[in-house]
């Protein structure tokens, strides 16, 4: 079966240092990834997705980066952090070519401070 | 622009009733509807998913429908249970794209 694992659950920055979080997908192969980000009482933002190894797509733009080294490994990283990437980021995965039902990590609640 | 809307904001009902959650969307063309539930502090899960000639479905006390005709779909929770307090979200798909466009969803709330 498929699990999505994502890391660390919770952060607590300082404004201006860098971050990393990772998403690892087991079960599946050539996954179509994703990065969302969700303000307090907000919907779900879209801010990177890929089809493929070193494909990232950015939405919106901003203070991040995304890359995927790996099929199965999709990284959100930023340089210097602002106080306004705080959020609840989400990884997601879904079937390969398809927009079929996404499946989600547990999330990261990122506080910069 | 594809858009999806949802209603109401939020809701808070007593356990053992029901409850019904709107979806409108103007996503064209459309591929398939999504319903999910996110607990606080968690990653979204799905309940059910629907394509164009799909007009209801359902898991266990969740019932979803759509009308693609006029673009909308409902969740209904029967007997609700406090565990049912979380936010639903609607999302739909659109042919040919890999990104789907998420509602802001209903939060609920199941009061004892």
């Amino acid at each position: 079966s498929q699990t999505i694992h994502q890391w660390p659950a919770t952060l607590v920055q300082p404004v201006g240092s860098p971050l990393s979080l990772e998403c690892t997908v087991e079960g599946t192969s050539n996954p179509n990834l994703y990065w969302y980000r969700q303000a307090a009482g907000r919907g779900l933002q879209l801010l990177f997705y890929s089809v493929g190894i070193g494909q990232i797509s950015s939405e919106v733009p901003q203070n991040l980066s995304a890359s995927r080294p790996q099929d199965r490994q999709f990284i959100l990283s930023s340089k210097k952090l602002l106080l306004s990437d705080s959020g609840f980021y989400l990884c997601a995965w879904s079937v390969a070519r398809t927009n079929t039902e996404a499946f989600f990590g547990q999330g990261t609640r990122l506080t910069v401070v | 622009k594809n858009q999806v809307e949802q209603s109401p904001q939020s809701l808070i009902i007593l356990e053992g009733k029901n409850c019904t959650l709107q979806c409108n969307y103007t996503v064209s063309p459309f591929s398939n509807l999504r319903w999910y539930k996110q607990d606080t502090g968690r990653g979204p899960v799905s309940l059910t998913i629907m394509t164009f000639s799909e007009n209801t479905k359902s898991n266990g006390r969740y019932t979803a429908t759509l009308d693609a005709d006029t673009k909308q779909s409902s969740l209904h929770i029967t007997a609700s249970q406090l565990s049912d307090s979380a936010s639903y979200i609607c999302v739909v798909s659109v042919g040919g794209s890999y990104i789907p466009t998420f509602g802001r969803g209903t939060s609920l709330i199941v009061h004892p």
